[in-house]
């Protein structure tokens, strides 16, 4: 199985400042198609998990400008500028590629 | 509106079995993979099964196969996770997720199951 290490953040992370979540998957997740299958989601407290962004660095339908993906094969970052009260709770990233998919064990944001 | 709206969850001994349903609306069913994700408490996400449009394809991961089923009744817009053998290890809330292609882009609010004895 493909494994998911996501990085812990500096918390709790000013308002207004930026902040990035970082995400290792154990093999690369470029396919054959030039497409990365790496995504985004945010679960805020008391919520289901929401779609942030798809295929790396795609940001999904009403998702803020203010995040934003990029990596390589095995590296990804998920960044947020001027972090709002509405960014606070838990990253995940997820492996797409194959199955059985995984996801990363979540990073906490907190606002200060 | 896209909706999800999962239930069917409660209090069941191990070694029982329950079924989860999920009622869908505001999309064609139909033309979307559909799949469960759990999530034990305090823990994080957990894959659980995906379905395809028809129904033929079928994907578990190896915690879950054998003992669960996922299905789906296109007609009404439907979604089910039948679970066997149940074991405390499954206590979680269980979440329905549309999946339009290599992502899950709606997630309904969850069912919460508790396998204890």
């Amino acid at each position: 199985d493909i494994v998911m290490t996501q990085g812990a953040l500096p918390n709790p992370v000013p308002s207004g400042e930026s902040a990035s979540i970082t995400c290792q998957s154990s093999k690369s997740l470029l396919h054959s198609n030039g497409k990365t299958y790496l995504n985004w989601y945010l679960q805020r407290p008391g919520q289901s998990p929401q779609l942030l962004i798809y295929w790396m660095s795609t940001r999904a339908s009403g998702v803020s400008d203010r995040f934003s993906g990029s990596g390589s094969g095995t590296d990804f970052t998920l960044k947020i500028s001027s972090v709002e009260a509405e960014d606070v709770g838990v990253y995940y990233c997820q492996q797409f590629l194959e199955y059985p998919n995984t996801f990363g064990a979540g990073t906490k944001l907190e606002l200060k | 509106e896209v909706q999800l709206v999962e239930s069917g969850g409660g209090l069941v001994q191990p070694g029982r079995s329950l079924k989860l349903s999920c009622a869908a609306s505001g999309f064609t069913f139909s033309n979307y993979y559909m799949a469960w994700v759990r999530q034990a408490p305090k823990k994080g996400l957990e894959w659980v099964a995906t379905i395809s449009t028809s129904g033929s394809r079928t994907y578990y991961p190896d915690s879950v196969k054998g003992r669960f089923t996922i299905s789906r009744d296109n007609a009404k817009s439907s979604l089910y996770l039948q679970m066997n053998s149940l074991k405390s290890e499954d206590t979680a809330t269980y979440y329905c997720a549309r999946a339009p292609s290599w992502y899950f882009d709606f997630w309904g609010p969850g069912t919460m199951v508790t396998v204890s004895s």
